[in-house]
């Protein structure tokens, strides 16, 4: 079945370490995303990339870093240097072309630091 | 910039009809998505709007104007399963989404 996994579902972190969220995709979306979303809220993005070995910042990218090494992965590393890191964690992939570009997202990812 | 506005929470009865505004100011629009979030899930696609209209899937309807900035997603005969956030989405030039707070329904019996 296509889909886009992360993983892991829950993840807890002591303060000042570095932790690394995984997100995989079978759909052969050129375009990958990473949002952020805190209770009550919308989501907000972190960061995105539209092609392979390239990504851009989002709105709210400070203490996060990401790489796209492949086309079906786009981890996202959570630094030390983010100042409030608990929040729910979502990856979504969309196709480039044309106009219509529905967002596919995976389950989540809810960190909590301790 | 983008800006997406849309009411915080909406109460009905099961078997009524909620209607759902957002309103968004953009710098550039390339169409107007609805989810739908259960809590602790993710957004599921619910539809998508590029045209000025209604379109109509099944007990769900979303109407787009783009001179008024203006979008609702229309939900009839609710069920006790409609109680979810519904997200507003607005997608720009590039493809990227930005979305609204999110309106929470709660169907009530």
């Amino acid at each position: 079945d296509g889909g886009i996994t992360q993983s892991p579902k829950y993840l807890f972190r002591k303060e000042g370490q570095n932790v690394t969220l995984s997100c995989e995709q079978n759909l052969n979306h050129d375009a990958m995303y990473w949002y952020r979303q805190d209770p009550g809220q919308g989501l907000r993005l972190i960061y995105y990339s539209q092609i392979v070995n390239d990504f851009q910042k989002g709105d709210i990218a400070e203490g996060y870093s990401v790489s796209r090494e492949k086309k079906e992965s786009f981890p996202l590393t959570v630094t030390s240097a983010q100042k409030n890191p608990t929040a729910f964690y979502l990856c979504a992939s969309s196709t480039t072309s044309g106009i219509y570009n529905e967002q596919f997202f995976g389950p989540g990812t809810r960190l909590t630091v301790l | 910039g983008q800006n997406i506005d849309q009411p915080t929470e909406m109460t009905a009865t099961e078997g009524a009809i909620v209607q759902i505004n957002c309103t968004y100011q953009t710098s550039g629009f390339n169409g107007l998505f609805w989810y739908q979030q259960h809590a602790g899930e993710a957004p599921t696609f619910l539809s998508y709007n590029v045209l000025d209209g209604l379109e109509e899937k099944g007990r769900f309807s979303s109407f787009l104007s783009r001179s008024k900035g203006y979008s609702y997603l229309l939900l009839k005969e609710l069920q006790m399963k409609d109680s979810a956030s519904y997200l507003c989405a607005v997608s720009d030039s590039w493809g990227k989404l930005q979305f609204g707070a999110g309106t929470q329904v709660v169907v009530t019996p």
